[in-house]
């Protein structure tokens, strides 16, 4: 089945650790992003990367880095340097559409606590 | 980024039609108006798009009113599984990388949870 998975579903890390949230699509899209969400809030993006090797900055980047080595990955590191990175991370994939209305489809997200 | 108004919460009845308002006063002329839902704890998914024509697919309805500044989704026969936050989004299209591709950011509000009783 086609799709795009997160892993994992709940991550728990100490203050101070850097973490990874791995993202893999096999929909053959070319654009992939990072959105974050607070409770009872909207998503907010943090990265997204139209072909492999690119990405660029979104509204809320500090504190992250990611990579795209391979069109069907896109992972995200939380920095230390995040202040507050307890949240749900969401990434998300579509195909560059030029300028018609495109969907993005969502993983399932992967919800992190920082203890 | 053009903004989106949406109530904060509806409530509907089972089989019976929901209307949800947007209300996006400065909509620009090739800003595409997104719909897109989410179910706790899940990614959201997508509902609907259109630009000035009204669309319909299988999940739902888009009424765009002439003058663009305002759109509803319509759900015609509410069922417990549409329960959900729904966004209303304005699709920046975006510019043109030099490989001639570009991309639509999505700005997501704070949208509106409907609530569907049995």
């Amino acid at each position: 089945d086609g799709g795009i998975t997160q892993s994992p579903k709940y991550l728990f890390r100490k203050e101070g650790q850097n973490v990874t949230l791995s993202c893999e699509q096999n929909l053959n899209h070319d654009a992939m992003y990072w959105y974050r969400q607070d409770p009872g809030q909207g998503l907010r993006l943090i990265y997204y990367s139209q072909i492999v090797n690119d990405f660029q900055k979104g509204d809320i980047a500090e504190g992250y880095s990611v990579s795209r080595e391979k069109k069907e990955s896109f992972p995200l590191t939380v920095t230390s340097a995040q202040k507050n990175p307890t949240a749900f991370y969401l990434c998300a994939s579509s195909f560059n559409l030029g300028t018609s209305g495109g969907e993005q489809f969502f993983g399932p997200g992967t919800r992190l606590t920082v203890l | 980024d053009a903004k989106t108004t949406q109530p904060n919460s509806m409530e509907s009845n089972e089989e019976e039609p929901v209307h949800l308002p947007c209300n996006h006063s400065t909509i620009s002329g090739t800003d595409y108006i997104h719909w897109y839902r989410q179910l706790p704890s899940q990614g959201p998914e997508y509902v609907i798009h259109g630009l000035t024509s009204n669309v319909n697919n299988r999940m739902a309805s888009l009424a765009i009113a002439e003058d663009r500044k305002s759109s509803t989704l319509i759900l015609h026969r509410a069922t417990l599984r549409d329960a959900a936050v729904y966004y209303c989004i304005l699709r920046d299209v975006g510019f043109a990388n030099a490989g001639g591709t570009s991309y639509g950011k999505l700005t997501f509000g704070q949208g509106t949870i409907l609530t569907v009783h049995p």
